[in-house]
């Protein structure tokens, strides 16, 4: 089974403290994404990056930033966490860049708290 | 990037068909329709793909309306397990982009 695991369910921090969010994938996936939801807006895409050391940005990347040093694995930073990044946080993988039939496949969130 | 509407809320009975609507008048020719579901407290899962015809899975059916302004996900038998929120995506298969939109999808309530 397809497996995106994520480092916590759930995190409290306090603003300005450096946040670290970590997604690891057992499926030896290219891509991986990392989105924040927020009630009444969905989901919104922070960063993604399509191979070992690559990201690109997404809609809402301000205040974030990402690290893939190994393919399994992709880092969600807060450098300096503020009350408006309170969030779920869900990072997801997918196989191919092809982009019409891709799948992604999500983990269980991580629910952040900043006070 | 394209959009999708749906509506904000739907409810079914146990064990009876669902049929969720999704508009997407401004699809283009080489976006795929992806339909996606949330349970509560779980991240998205993969539901359903197409692209012109209908298709039919383990999960779910999705008829997609001749000029593909619209589809419609069909669950045959509601089970109470399937109350989530559904979210249809358009997912651009030339556009290079590895973005897909969620909006704030249909949510599916199951009565008993």
């Amino acid at each position: 089974d397809v497996k995106v695991t994520q480092s916590s369910r759930y995190l409290v921090k306090r603003t300005g403290e450096k946040v670290f969010l970590e997604c690891v994938q057992d499926m030896d996936h290219e891509n991986m994404f990392w989105y924040r939801q927020d009630p009444g807006l969905g989901l919104r895409l922070i960063y993604f990056s399509y191979d070992v050391k690559m990201k690109e940005k997404g809609d809402i990347p301000e205040g974030y930033s990402v690290s893939r040093e190994k393919k399994e694995r992709f880092s969600l930073i807060l450098e300096s966490a503020s009350t408006n990044q309170t969030s779920m946080y869900l990072c997801a993988s997918s196989l191919s860049y092809f982009g019409g039939t891709d799948t992604q496949y999500f983990g269980p969130g991580t629910r952040l708290t900043v006070l | 990037d394209a959009k999708t509407t749906q509506p904000n809320s739907m409810e079914s009975n146990e064990e009876e068909p669902v049929h969720l609507p999704c508009n997407h008048s401004t699809i283009s020719g080489t976006d795929y329709i992806h339909w996606y579901r949330q349970l509560p407290s779980q991240g998205p899962e993969y539901v359903i793909h197409g692209l012109t015809s209908n298709v039919n899975n383990r999960m779910a059916s999705l008829a997609i309306a001749e000029d593909r302004k619209s589809s419609t996900l069909i669950l045959h038998r509601a089970t109470l397990r399937d109350a989530a929120v559904y979210y249809c995506i358009l997912r651009d298969q030339t556009s290079g982009t590895y973005k897909y939109i969620f909006g704030t999808g249909t949510r599916l309530k199951v009565l008993a």
